[in-house]
């Protein structure tokens, strides 16, 4: 059962542009959710997260908006350069609930041509 | 901080063989996660640690696979008889166990590839 459903599996845009990456979940009691940004060989990095308690979060040119009622949240990249090109995973957690680990989608794999 | 660090960085090894990897995490964390990524996938849970506690073990973690937190430092993930479908990117995680504990710090993981 794939809790956190990831889409699009890869993306390509002109620098510049905003590639928008969207996530579903389906359990109700997660209540933090993260972007994770990972280049080839390395480990994933934590990009930027959201609680549910607010409906948009900006950190420099990334924001996180989010739609509680239709449990989505997507991952907004303003002002694309070639160095964001990488692979984006969302995830979601109960944090509050001692040892519930993240539950991270497939990924999106973003190509930013120069 | 240092870093969450991981070794080895790769391992090749025959299908049969057992292998081992060590996670140290960021000192003042006292949550530890292991994980495992297969090619064009996301990192999927396997087992967590609170202290030196094993807290959570996922399906994916059969019988041939342990983990160990000793006095709830480093952890070490050990995989016996090792399979092909072993083959795989193990990441260690780390966390803090209060204020953002979902905040996870990740290695750079160990590779294994098994012949």
């Amino acid at each position: 059962q794939q809790q956190v459903k990831q889409s699009p599996q890869s993306l390509i845009v002109q620098k510049g542009g905003i590639p928008i990456i969207n996530c579903a979940y389906e359990n109700t009691a997660f209540d933090y959710f993260p972007w994770y940004q990972q280049f080839p060989g390395k480990g994933p990095a934590l990009l930027i997260a959201i609680r549910p308690d607010v409906s948009e979060k900006k950190e420099g040119r990334f924001t996180i908006s989010f739609n509680k009622s239709a449990k989505q949240f997507s991952l907004h990249i303003m002002d694309s350069q070639p160095g964001d090109s990488a692979t984006y995973f969302c995830a979601a957690s109960h944090e509050k609930e001692a040892g519930t680990a993240l539950i991270f989608g497939k990924g999106t794999t973003l190509s930013v041509s120069s | 901080d240092t870093g969450v660090s991981q070794d080895p960085r790769h391992k090749i090894t025959k299908r049969g063989q057992n292998v081992t990897f060590r996670c140290d995490p960021i000192s003042e964390h006292n949550r530890l996660y292991w994980y495992r990524q297969t090619l064009g996938q996301g990192p999927e849970f396997l087992t967590y640690f609170q202290n030196e506690a094993q807290l959570e073990k996922s399906r994916l973690l059969s019988d041939r696979f342990s983990a160990e937190r000793p006095k709830g430092s480093f952890s070490t993930l050990e995989i016996q008889r090792t399979e092909q479908g072993d083959s795989a990117m193990y990441l260690c995680a780390s966390s803090r166990g209060t204020g953002r504990p979902g905040e996870l710090f990740f290695g750079e993981g160990s590779r294994l590839t098994v012949l």
